[in-house]
């Protein structure tokens, strides 16, 4: 079965360290992988996208992602986390040859302590 | 431009009333989806549209039907709301290329009692 696998429910991380928010995925094929984040009460917002070529992905807020094929990972990193980054990321997959339908993961909390 | 826009922002149904939801873009997108997002579940796609005239189920259908109205609108409507579609609802629109984003809506917090 195709999954999304985000295995912290929240990260804590104090304001300028570097933060990381993991992602594993099981799909057939290449994916497409994304990461969305989404503030209190307001919808998604797309981050940052990995289709293919560099597996580094650099994306919106200073955030960047790392696919790693033969791990199955796309982790979210950002290399100085602000107060401001406090939100709930989910990691998806869109499955390569399917239609345009993501697989999200559960959530991972980010809460940055100034 | 509005993006994705959803009415209404939160509803009280009792079980067995019904209601529709309603979703509008302005991107031009062919495709729109339904999710719903429960605590520790991530989003589960309810039903998508692929383009203007066709609706395909989800990972869980049961319990709604839609209607893609035109181009821009996407409906989702609950004939007979239980307690277990206590759920917040976003709609998407994305292109029609499997490689293109999807932009969300705001949601919609519907509780049933």
């Amino acid at each position: 079965a195709q999954s999304v696998a985000q295995p912290e429910d929240q990260v804590n991380v104090a304001e300028g360290n570097p933060l990381t928010v993991k992602c594993t995925y099981s799909v057939s094929g290449n994916p497409y992988l994304f990461w969305y984040v989404q503030y209190p009460n307001r919808g998604l917002q797309f981050l940052l996208k990995y289709i293919t070529g560099d597996n580094l992905v650099k994306g919106s807020y200073g955030f960047e992602a790392e696919f790693n094929k033969s791990q199955t990972s796309f982790h979210l990193k950002k290399p100085s986390a602000l107060v401001s980054d406090s939100a709930l990321y989910f990691c998806a997959v869109r499955p390569s040859g399917g239609y345009n339908k993501l697989i999200f993961g559960a959530g991972t909390r980010l809460a940055v302590h100034p | 431009n509005a993006g994705v826009t959803q009415t209404p922002k939160f509803q009280v149904l009792k079980t067995g009333q019904s209601m529709t939801l309603q979703c509008a873009q302005d991107m031009n997108h062919n495709s729109m989806y339904w999710y719903r997002q429960d605590p520790g579940m991530g989003l589960r796609l309810i039903y998508y549209s692929a383009s203007e005239g066709t609706t395909d189920k989800g990972e869980v259908p049961n319990g709604y039907n839609v209607s893609r109205l035109n181009k821009r609108e996407f409906s989702l409507r609950l004939e007979s709301a239980a307690p277990s579609q206590t759920s917040v609802y976003f709609c998407a629109s994305g292109g029609q290329s499997s490689l293109e984003t999807q932009y969300f809506g705001p949601g919609t917090r519907l509780l049933v009692l």
